[in-house]
């Protein structure tokens, strides 16, 4: 079993549409759950971070971690086909090189 | 530009060749990581520097992989005798103390062994 499963999809959804994306882990040590956005043949794009259980707002975007689950979420509002990428949550332990360990990333697609 | 870059952006090469490739973190970022990332798979860790020292290698790094960080400024990834198992996005990220897991990542080096 690998550490943090995310299913790959791919996903396609109308504009518009609230997209909801989610990843789950295994070791209960990881303290920090980031979501990055990526290109095609680009380096990933760091959406946003989160310590810890909790939500955080960022614009149309919501991130979720619930550490008793083990279970995080982003949700996009209003999906724009500028939104269409791969998103990838990343997980990282506090303290050492804080080295991030990703899931495999679910393709999006928005239609417009 | 101030974000992270590297060099090159692709890379052909015959398998049994060595190739190097540099990144150049984001001025301020005492951190540097390097990671592999091929088809259809997320990112996976293979080194770190804080400055200068390469603190943590993961065992995916084999012996024919060697990388430097000299004056804690820009880092290189050597590949010895490259194998086709070695084509993959070779990329880089930085970060500071202050931002610890804030990792910004630069456009990747594509590698391709034939």
């Amino acid at each position: 079993q690998k550490e943090v499963e995310q299913d790959p999809g791919p996903l396609s959804v109308p504009e518009g549409a609230i997209v909801s994306l989610n990843c789950t882990y295994s070791n209960s040590a990881f303290q920090y759950f980031m979501w990055y956005r990526q290109y095609s043949r680009k380096g990933p794009e760091l959406l946003m971070y989160t310590y810890s259980s909790g939500n955080k707002e960022d614009g149309r975007f919501t991130a979720q971690v619930d550490k008793s689950s083990k279970y995080i979420s982003l949700f996009i509002r209003d999906s724009q086909p500028s939104d269409s990428a791969t998103y990838l949550c990343a997980m990282s332990f506090q303290g050492g090189s804080e080295k991030l360990v990703f899931g495999k990333g679910m393709k999006l697609t928005v239609n417009p | 530009d101030t974000g992270v870059s590297q060099d090159p952006r692709h890379k052909i090469t015959k398998r049994g060749q060595n190739v190097t490739f540099r990144c150049d973190p984001i001025s301020e970022h005492n951190r540097l990581y390097w990671y592999r990332q091929t088809l259809g798979q997320g990112p996976e860790f293979l080194t770190y520097f804080q400055n200068e020292a390469q603190l943590e290698k993961s065992r995916l790094l084999s012996d024919r992989f060697s990388a430097e960080r000299p004056k804690g400024s820009f880092s290189t990834l050597e590949i010895q005798r490259t194998e086709q198992g070695d084509s993959a996005m070779y990329l880089c990220a930085s970060s500071s103390d202050r931002g610890l897991y804030e990792q910004y990542f630069g456009p990747g080096t594509r590698l391709t062994v034939t």
